[in-house]
């Protein structure tokens, strides 16, 4: 089956530092990623879609400056935490919908990647 | 604008017990719904979509437009359904439109 991989799996930082999550996917081109942030014992919120080669739309509220995404390639697409401070701390989920799309196409979902901002 | 509601945050059952977690929907288009779940330290996986009409791990869901719901039930739960269920809500037409989640149920099978 379809794989997407999250890295780190964890990060501790200081606050106002930056830290990128890059998410892969490993065995398919992915068009289509999506960003979520999700609190403990809560939802998954989108944050962002992002298509590749193009600028991601973000969900309103989410500030695009703080969080940086980029989706270079069919394969790869990078979500940077700028400026980190602690309400940022949260896991964040990335998934991605096969190049082929269609309805029967379905959101791989990436194991998720714990930050926490000191 | 699209709505998933998911009345219960918790759900407890007993070994063998029926269960039904509740998903309604608020959409204006055609949706397609979604069942996904979370066991405990595992990511997100689908468990069923309305539009295969299958059942997967004894568990069902019949996409009913007059109530707008999209119920999951299962007739004789087990301890390993015991996970964070997700129903979740996209427009037709391709897997590169956004997910809408409801707030998700935590589902307990106790032995």
């Amino acid at each position: 089956g379809a794989v997407v991989s999250q890295h780190p799996s964890w990060v501790i930082c200081k606050s106002g530092t930056s830290v990128k999550i890059e998410c892969r996917s490993l065995d398919f081109q992915a068009t289509t990623m999506f960003w979520y942030r999700q609190f403990p014992k809560q939802s998954l919120m989108l944050m962002a879609t992002s298509n590749e080669g193009s600028k991601a739309t973000y969900e309103q509220g989410v500030e695009k400056d703080k969080f940086l995404i980029n989706h270079a390639s069919l394969t790869l697409s990078t979500l940077t935490v700028t400026s980190a401070h602690p309400e940022d701390s949260s896991f964040y989920i990335c998934s991605a919908s096969p190049a082929s799309g269609g309805s029967y196409n379905e959101q791989f979902f990436g194991p998720g990647t714990r930050l926490t901002v000191l | 604008a699209q709505r998933v509601t998911q009345p219960e945050k918790l759900l407890s059952v007993f070994k063998g017990a029926p269960v039904e977690l509740k998903c309604n929907y608020s959409y204006s288009g055609s949706p397609e719904l979604f069942w996904y779940v979370q066991y405990s330290r595992q990511r997100l996986q689908l468990l069923l979509r309305h539009i295969s009409r299958e059942s997967i791990k004894g568990f069902t869901a019949d996409l009913n437009k007059g109530e707008t719901s999209f119920h999951l039930k299962k007739p004789f739960a087990q301890e390993e359904d015991s996970a964070m269920y997700y129903c979740a809500l996209r427009p037709s037409g391709g897997s590169n439109y956004k997910l809408t989640f409801g707030k998700g149920t935590l589902l307990t099978v106790n032995p």
